[in-house]
């Protein structure tokens, strides 16, 4: 079945670093892939999708471009600040159902 | 005004109890989920609906039941609480207009299973 597979965390980082979060995923067709954000204490909010390969999907300095030759999402930030610590998941729906899959999710701490 | 909203925030309750969390909406979408999220594990799904008349089991039904009593409403019950329920249990939204692409979250309740 379909499944998403991200990098174990925490990720700690200085505030102005560069970040990447690797995201892979599994699935048959075209998924479309998502990465959700969770901040300290809240629910979880889209933060930038792509439904298609070669799209790049970006939001708040953050971007991740839809690789199906490596079947990777992987997030990036060029400069990070410490409003951006928090939890950080990967999903994909597939072409044939409406559910999400989840990864793991990351968390990521940024230091001042 | 939230959009999705939980009640209760947190809960502490002992082994054998029943309990109800409520997930209310105002987006007026006509899908709403129950997730748990446990450390490390990520979201796993528990409950799906796509209308009132519509409910789906997820990836972790066992010892869990939904209740959709309006397209804005949906309860999820622990009908014999045990402790390995403990969990950070979320509802979400999605609108069938977008093909669910996005879902919307409420801001969780912490349950605690003693």
């Amino acid at each position: 079945g379909d499944s998403v597979t991200q990098m174990e965390g925490p990720v700690t980082l200085s505030e102005e670093a560069f970040l990447t979060i690797n995201c892979t995923y599994t699935a048959t067709g075209y998924p479309s892939l998502f990465w959700y954000v969770q901040y300290p204490g809240e629910g979880l909010q889209l933060l930038l999708k792509a439904t298609k390969a070669d799209d790049k999907g970006s939001n708040k300095g953050f971007e991740a471009t839809y690789r199906k030759e490596t079947t990777s999402f992987h997030l990036e930030k060029g400069s990070v600040q410490v409003s951006d610590s928090a939890v950080y998941f990967c999903a994909l729906r597939g072409d044939s159902n409406y559910q999400l899959i989840w990864g793991a999710g990351t968390k990521l701490i940024i230091k001042p | 005004d939230a959009d999705v909203t939980q009640t209760p925030r947190n809960r502490i309750t002992k082994t054998g109890k029943r309990i109800m969390l409520e997930c209310s909406q105002t987006k007026g979408h006509d899908r709403m989920y129950w997730y748990r999220q446990d450390p490390g594990l990520g979201l796993r799904l528990i409950y799906y609906s796509f209308d009132v008349k519509d409910i789906n089991k997820g990836e972790i039904s066992d010892g869990y039941s939904v209740s959709r009593q309006a397209q804005a409403k949906f309860s999820l019950s622990l009908e014999s609480a045990i402790p390995n329920q403990t969990a950070l249990y979320f509802c979400a939204t999605s609108d069938l207009t977008s093909g669910g692409h996005e879902q919307f979250f409420g801001p969780g309740t912490r349950l605690t299973v003693l």
